[in-house]
């Protein structure tokens, strides 16, 4: 099983909304990354987990939340959004950290849309 | 910062064979190379290492330059599953960083 599954596929929100968005692996990976992709953009690192503590969190702002529960799950949670915030998020993992020269496997992403 | 993919789109006809390069300004850690197909998940296709260690897909074939820090992506034979949109992803080295920064991409189109 190679498979990073999401949650929702899709998402419309409104600025004052709190929401969470879900990631879940069962390849026993021990890194997690939350991705945020733009239409027509490569992906950009927002955050990535490591044995279940944040390790980078790439100046995202404070209005997105991430959380790993444990080895097999990440949230987002995200709070007070801007239209701007809207695209595809995905989430990815990887046996350890891509840093080490591992593949990452990304899940299918949660389409956002802010209103 | 940023790696430096090129060309930014290629279209070719089946059974023709690409060259996607990647190049950066620092010194690489790693490279990764990655196809995303639109409305789909990345999928990977090749890592290769400093030092020379490689593994990936069989049917795929990369390299990776050192001294120049760049890599290619080698296509051949091209069928049309292979369009898409192609990535290479890059760990710098000595930065201890983890997760990737991704050029912007090549489009690739395999016509009939």
């Amino acid at each position: 099983d190679t498979e990073v599954t999401q949650t929702p596929k899709h998402l419309v929100m409104g600025m004052t909304n709190k929401k969470s968005l879900k990631c879940e692996q069962h390849m026993g990976h021990r890194a997690m990354y939350w991705y945020k992709q733009k239409a027509k953009k490569p992906p950009e690192l927002m955050f990535v987990y490591s044995y279940e503590k944040l390790s980078i969190n790439e100046s995202v702002p404070s209005r997105f939340s991430p959380e790993c529960p444990n080895s097999s799950l990440l949230n987002l949670h995200l709070h007070a959004l801007q239209p701007e915030d809207s695209a595809l998020y995905l989430c990815a993992s990887s046996q350890a950290r891509q840093g080490r020269g591992t593949e990452a496997f990304f899940g299918q992403g949660t389409r956002l849309t802010v209103v | 910062q940023q790696p430096v993919q090129s060309p930014q789109a290629v279209i070719l006809r089946e059974g023709e064979d690409a060259v996607i390069n990647c190049s950066s300004s620092k010194a690489l850690y790693s490279v990764h190379w990655y196809r995303q197909k639109h409305g789909e998940a990345p999928v990977f296709l090749m890592i290769l290492l400093k030092g020379g260690e490689q593994k990936g897909h069989e049917k795929i074939s990369a390299s990776f330059n050192e001294k120049k820090q760049q890599s290619s992506l080698y296509l051949t034979a091209s069928q049309l599953s292979y369009s898409g949109t192609y990535f290479c992803g890059t760990v710098y080295s000595g930065g201890g960083a983890d997760g990737l920064t991704f050029g912007k991409g090549t489009h690739l189109i395999i016509q009939p």
